[in-house]
C-alpha cells in the first residue's frame, strides 16, 4: 500500500494561515473518519495534533484544525507562529486494519 | 503522566536479530492497542506493526511481515518487537506509540522518544 500523498513543503508568514493536504484512496481516507495529523520538530518524537479528522487532543492549540472531503484530508494552521515550523505527517486507518502515513510536509515560517 | 521508554536498539549486522522493548507507565497498559513506528534517517514515518490490548491480534506492514514479531506482556507493562533477518533498509529510529483504542490502533496519542537501530557490516 503506497503512502498517502502530501506536498513536500509549504510556507507562510507569521500570522497567516496555511493548509496542508493529504490524499489517499478508497481503502483509507475516503472510507474511514480516522485521519490523524502529527507534528515533528527536528530530533524529536512526533506529537498528535488532530485525530478522527477534526478532533484536537487536550493541550493542542485551537489554531490547528482538520477537515476531510472525499479522498483528501486537510490540516489548517491559523495565526502562524515561529514555533509551528516543523514537519507534519498525516495518517489514516486502513481497510487492512493497519495505519498508513503520508510522506510528510515541511512547514517553513518565513 | 503517560510515559513510553524504548530500549534495545544498537548496531547489528545484516541478517542478524535484535529485540526492542518499550516500558509503559501512567495508564492501564492492557486497555490500549499499541504500535511500533519507524523513521529511517532523513525520511518520513513508517508504521511497522500493531497489537491489540490483549495481545491476541497483531498486524504488520508488508515490509516486515515474516521477519518481525510484535508481542506484549501486560503483567510487566512492556511491549516488544523481535526483529530477525535484519536488512540495511531496517536502519531507523523505532518509536513505540500508544493507540487510542483497545482492539486496533486508529491513531497514536502518546509516543516514546525512540531507539536507534543500525544495520550495517
Amino acid at each position: 500500500q503506497s503512502a498517502l500523498t502530501q506536498p513536500a513543503s509549504v510556507s507562510g508568514s507569521p500570522g497567516q494561515s496555511i493548509t496542508i493536504s493529504c490524499t489517499g484512496t478508497s481503502s483509507d481516507i475516503a472510507y474511514y473518519n480516522y485521519v490523524s495529523w502529527y507534528q515533528q520538530h527536528p530530533g524529536k518524537a512526533p506529537k498528535l495534533m488532530i485525530y478522527d479528522v477534526s478532533s484536537r487532543p487536550s493541550g493542542v492549540s485551537n489554531r490547528f484544525s482538520g477537515s476531510k472531503s472525499g479522498y483528501t484530508a486537510s490540516l489548517t494552521i491559523s495565526g502562524l507562529q515561529a514555533e509551528d515550523e516543523a514537519d507534519y505527517y498525516c495518517g489514516s486507518y486502513t481497510s487492512n486494519s493497519t495505519v498508513i502515513f503520508g510522506g510528510g510536509t515541511k512547514l517553513t515560517v518565513l | 503522566e503517560v510515559q513510553l521508554v524504548e530500549s534495545g536498539g544498537g548496531l547489528v549486522q545484516p541478517g542478524g536479530s535484535l529485540r526492542l522493548s518499550c516500558a509503559a507507565s501512567g495508564f492501564t497498559f492492557s486497555s490500549n492497542a499499541m504500535s511500533w513506528v519507524r523513521q529511517a534517517p532523513g525520511k518520513g514515518l513508517e508504521w511497522v506493526s500493531g497489537i491489540s490490548g490483549s495481545g491476541g491480534s497483531t498486524k504488520y506492514a508488508d515490509s516486515v511481515r515474516g521477519r518481525f514479531t510484535m508481542s506484549r506482556d501486560n503483567s510487566k507493562n512492556t511491549l516488544y518487537l523481535q526483529m530477525n533477518s535484519l536488512r540495511g533498509e531496517d536502519t531507523a529510529v523505532y518509536y513505540c506509540a500508544k493507540g487510542a483504542g483497545h482492539y486496533v490502533v486508529y491513531h497514536m496519542d502518546v509516543w516514546g522518544k525512540g531507539t536507534t537501530v543500525t544495520v550495517s557490516s
